[in-house]
């Protein structure tokens, strides 16, 4: 099941710089978009979300952009900081109605690790 | 802040044996789900529940697995007979409602089958 992708299985970006996420989706009948954030031993931790009829969405540090010509989301951090170091797994859940409302299908998930 | 709990946090168990996994959503939450993680994998969607009945399912939650909502706060993934490939960790999620989108995550349950 390929139709959520993360391509970049790691990131390693310096304490106040930029981290940029990116995500990749195939099926159309997906409405909303969610990070979460996980530490090892953890559950994920809901971070940020975007529905489909946005193209951004700021939460402090953190902004999501959607593309939907494109099927690509990305998470920006800024600045970034060595707590934000964890693993980010894009999610997007199905349109009401359709075959996969309500369940969340997962990316592979990026490590990102800030630097000091 | 609310959180959903998890127990056991680790269970060993043998191939064949049934073991039951343990989730207390959030008090206010109506729609459940189950997920699992195994190892170096994607998370994946296994089962979701909704007003005491699966409102979805997915290929891997077969005639070997079950839910069950038994009190007003506890919610069970039963496996009624471990395989090795049942090896994973197992996250319970929790939804408010039909207008709230996203799921709380407990902090799993690693399950070994030996």
């Amino acid at each position: 099941d390929q139709q959520v992708k993360q391509n970049s299985p790691s990131l390693s970006v310096q304490e106040g710089r930029i981290s940029i996420l990116n995500c990749d989706y195939t099926n159309s009948m997906f409405d909303y978009f969610l990070w979460y954030k996980k530490y090892p031993a953890e559950g994920p931790t809901f971070l940020i979300s975007i529905s489909s009829i946005k193209d951004k969405n700021e939460d402090g540090r953190f902004t999501v952009f959607l593309n939907k010509s494109a099927k690509h989301l990305s998470l920006h951090i800024v600045p970034s900081q060595p707590g934000d170091s964890a693993v980010y797994f894009c999610a997007a859940r199905g349109r009401a109605g359709g075959t996969s409302y309500g369940k969340l299908t997962f990316g592979q998930g990026t490590i990102l690790t800030v630097h000091p | 802040e609310p959180e959903v709990t998890q127990t056991p946090s680790h269970q060993v168990t043998q191939m064949g044996q049934e073991v039951i996994l343990r989730c207390v959503p959030i008090s206010n939450h109506l729609y459940f789900y189950w997920y699992r993680q195994i190892l170096g994998q994607k998370v994946e969607f296994l089962v979701s529940f909704y007003n005491n009945e699966i409102s979805e399912k997915s290929e891997i939650f077969d005639d070997q697995f079950s839910v069950e909502r038994p009190d007003g706060s506890n919610f069970t993934l039963k496996i009624r007979s471990t395989k090795l490939e049942d090896s994973a960790m197992y996250f319970c999620a929790s939804r408010r409602g039909f207008s709230s989108y996203e799921q709380y995550f407990g902090p799993g349950t690693r399950l070994t089958v030996t």
